[in-house]
């Protein structure tokens, strides 16, 4: 149980265009997801926390114009980057924790973007 | 000040050796530990969770808590060329979970 999929696993993308990522729990309901960035060699940052039905809360220093996230139900999360630029190029990964279960969280496989 | 703390390593262990890993916390508040493993190009996967002072043993693996000196440590026995791979320890804070930088393992066949 606890399988959260990421689409797509990576995808290139042309500078100034914008990317959607979507994040699923597959045999649970996510009350709420959150979104982490990774850059090489380092850790993984949190970018924000979205609970289904509510607007997403941003970390301090992340582009919420620019980082479009929408937690529409609670299966489903998306991650839009728009006009994306290669500094944006990072492993995106999700993950989701159901709400009696909110301390363990469950990671999706990560979504490699590669802006051009 | 970075709020979890890691050795970034990298530790090589030979196979078949104990491999222990470090981390320290800032928040004397925190509550619940957790280990991660993370194999490169891979997104991180719950080894291990830890909630009170004392050792958890899982398998292999034994996750020690000291709340009092505010650190967490992690036990690989029996090393396997598998286990090679970057740990990362995470501390919940509410509902967010703020990781250290991690420690690369390498384990010697």
């Amino acid at each position: 149980g606890a399988v959260v999929s990421q689409h797509p696993s990576w995808v290139i993308c042309k500078s100034g265009t914008s990317v959607k990522i979507e994040c699923r729990s597959l045999d649970f309901q996510a009350t709420t997801m959150f979104w982490y960035r990774q850059f090489p060699k380092q850790s993984l940052m949190l970018m924000a926390t979205s609970n289904e039905g509510s607007k997403a809360t941003y970390e301090q220093g992340v582009e919420k114009d620019k980082f479009l996230i929408n937690h529409a139900s609670l299966t489903l999360s998306t991650l839009t980057v728009t006009s994306a630029h290669p500094e944006d190029s990072s492993f995106y990964i999700c993950s989701a924790g159901a709400r009696d279960t909110l301390s363990e969280q469950y990671f999706g496989p990560g979504t490699r973007l590669t802006v051009t | 000040q970075k709020e979890v703390e890691q050795n970034s390593g990298p530790l090589s262990v030979p196979e078949g050796a104990i491999a222990s890993l470090n981390c320290t916390y800032s928040d004397r508040g925190s509550q619940s530990f957790f280990w991660y493993r993370q194999y490169s190009g891979k997104s991180p996967e719950l080894i291990m969770f830890i909630y009170s002072n004392g050792d958890k043993e899982d398998g292999r693996f034994t996750a020690q808590l000291n709340k009092a000196s505010q650190y967490v440590s992690l036990l690989i026995r029996d090393s396997q060329p598998s286990d090679s791979a970057t740990y990362l320890c995470a501390v919940i804070e509410g509902y967010k979970l703020s990781f250290g930088a991690g420690t690369t393992v390498t384990v010697r066949a």
